[in-house]
């Protein structure tokens, strides 16, 4: 299948700073990309969906000023959350689709986010 | 009350066996059921994926659809140690744009 790359799978900041998470399609052009969050026990949630070159859409209850999505080429969407805070620790995973089907949505591998 | 219901495990059964797993809903708009696999520190894969009610087999796996009981199941015959992922549900209404997903259940199959 595709490869979707996401990048860093891991990453430890302090209370206040802001954290760029990259998600790529190495071998493909993505139409459209989606973020996702994950805490704890619980199931993945779906924060905003992004097309190349206009502004994500982001679900209800999703701060779109916290959470700044940039999609700025047919392979490549960043995540910066800005301003993070412990209670913005989660496992974050970004998907890309080529075209039209279950079968053309790929995930990455995810990023966990710890804030200090 | 969450729109999708799996039991977050965990399950551990021994190799050879049958395993099942489920998942309910509650939004009768939903149309997609798909399975995902996930190995430890990877993204997703899609298993399987169904439109509407039935049943839909490949290879060793078959997935169950009955949308009178808002009821979706996984069955994976011949469980093989590879097996051991976390499956999760999800679905939509309205295809690959909003998927929702269940808590993921951890299988362990052991030797």
């Amino acid at each position: 299948g595709a490869v979707v790359s996401q990048h860093p799978s891991w990453v430890i900041c302090k209370s206040g700073t802001s954290v760029k998470i990259e998600c790529r399609s190495l071998d493909f052009q993505a139409t459209t990309m989606f973020w996702y969050r994950q805490f704890p026990k619980q199931s993945l949630m779906l924060m905003a969906t992004s097309n190349e070159g206009s502004k994500a859409t982001y679900e209800q209850g999703v701060e779109k000023d916290k959470f700044l999505i940039n999609h700025a080429s047919l392979t490549l969407s960043t995540l910066t959350v800005t301003s993070a805070h412990p209670e913005d620790s989660s496992f974050y995973i970004c998907s890309a689709i080529m075209g039209q089907g279950f079968e053309k949505l790929f995930f990455g591998s995810g990023t966990q986010l710890s804030v200090l | 009350q969450k729109e999708v219901e799996q039991d977050p495990g965990p399950l551990s059964v021994p190799e050879g066996a049958i395993v099942s797993l489920n998942c309910t809903y509650s939004n009768s708009a939903f149309q997609y059921f798909m399975w995902y696999r996930q190995y430890s520190r990877k993204g997703p894969e899609l298993l399987m994926y169904t439109y509407s009610s039935g049943n839909k087999e490949d290879g060793r796996f078959t997935a169950q659809v009955d949308k009178s009981s808002k009821y979706i199941s996984l069955f994976i015959r011949d469980s093989q140690p590879s097996d051991s992922a976390t499956y999760l549900c999800a679905m939509s209404g309205q295809g690959a744009q909003k998927l929702v997903f269940g808590q993921g259940t951890r299988l362990t199959i052991n030797p």
